[in-house]
């Protein structure tokens, strides 16, 4: 599976976007991005992914470089509740790929 | 509700006293898998699960054994746990998107 390159951390204010960006520069054809995010110790929850079209679903929109070299999760009103660790992962699609690869991921703190 | 469930949530046992980690999922999700997470560490996968009867070593597999004799049950197991196995242990199922996590296991081996 490609790495991934996330910034450390992040603040954001409440109601404001947020924007997390994440680096893949060696991603493949195949693989596929995707978002989770961790909030305190809970079990990572999925949030997005995408190929190289941009996504959006009710909790986060995806936007993919032309040349798939990096992405951006954009959360378009950010509530406190968004406070948590979010992770970048690179995954080919198929079905017997093995496992995400977790980094470490960005923490986001949303300040009212 | 589509979920995974682990148990116990909270465990402190003993150097030496096998233990084992329940790991249960409602979606017949073929693919499971364990992992550990440690402060400046992350999340580290111990063993995967492709279907029945497969298993295989992530990357940090050493000092515990796990089994899949059902699809639904993916149980982790401490032969003779160590401190330096103290950590929060999730459960993962997918098929082939989406990963569920359950809520974690806190396990201290004194």
């Amino acid at each position: 599976d490609a790495k991934t390159t996330q910034p450390t951390s992040m603040d954001c204010a409440e109601g404001r976007a947020a924007n997390l960006p994440c680096n893949h520069s060696t991603i493949s054809g195949n693989e596929y991005v995707y978002w989770y995010r961790q909030i305190h110790s809970q079990g990572p929850q999925y949030i997005i992914h995408g190929l190289k079209n941009n996504e959006t679903n009710e909790m986060a929109s995806l936007i993919i470089t032309e040349d798939r070299k990096s992405s951006t999760l954009i959360l378009p009103h950010a509530t406190l509740r968004d406070t948590a660790v979010y992770y970048c992962i690179v995954r080919g699609g198929s079905y017997n790929n093995n496992d995400m690869r977790f980094g470490a991921g960005t923490r986001l703190t949303v300040k009212p | 509700e589509a979920q995974v469930t682990q148990n116990p949530r909270y465990l402190i046992t003993v150097t030496g006293k096998k233990l084992t980690v329940t790991c249960s999922q409602n979606m017949n999700h073929e693919y499971m898998s364990w992992y550990r997470q440690d402060p400046g560490l992350g999340l580290r996968q111990i063993y995967y699960s492709m279907n029945v009867e497969v298993t295989d070593k992530g990357d940090v597999p050493e000092g515990y054994k796990v089994s899949r004799k059902e699809k639904r049950n993916f149980p982790l197991i401490l032969e003779s746990p160590s401190p330096n196995q103290t950590s929060l242990y999730f459960c993962a199922s997918r098929w082939n998107t989406e990963a569920f996590f359950g809520q974690g296991t806190r396990l201290t081996v004194v």
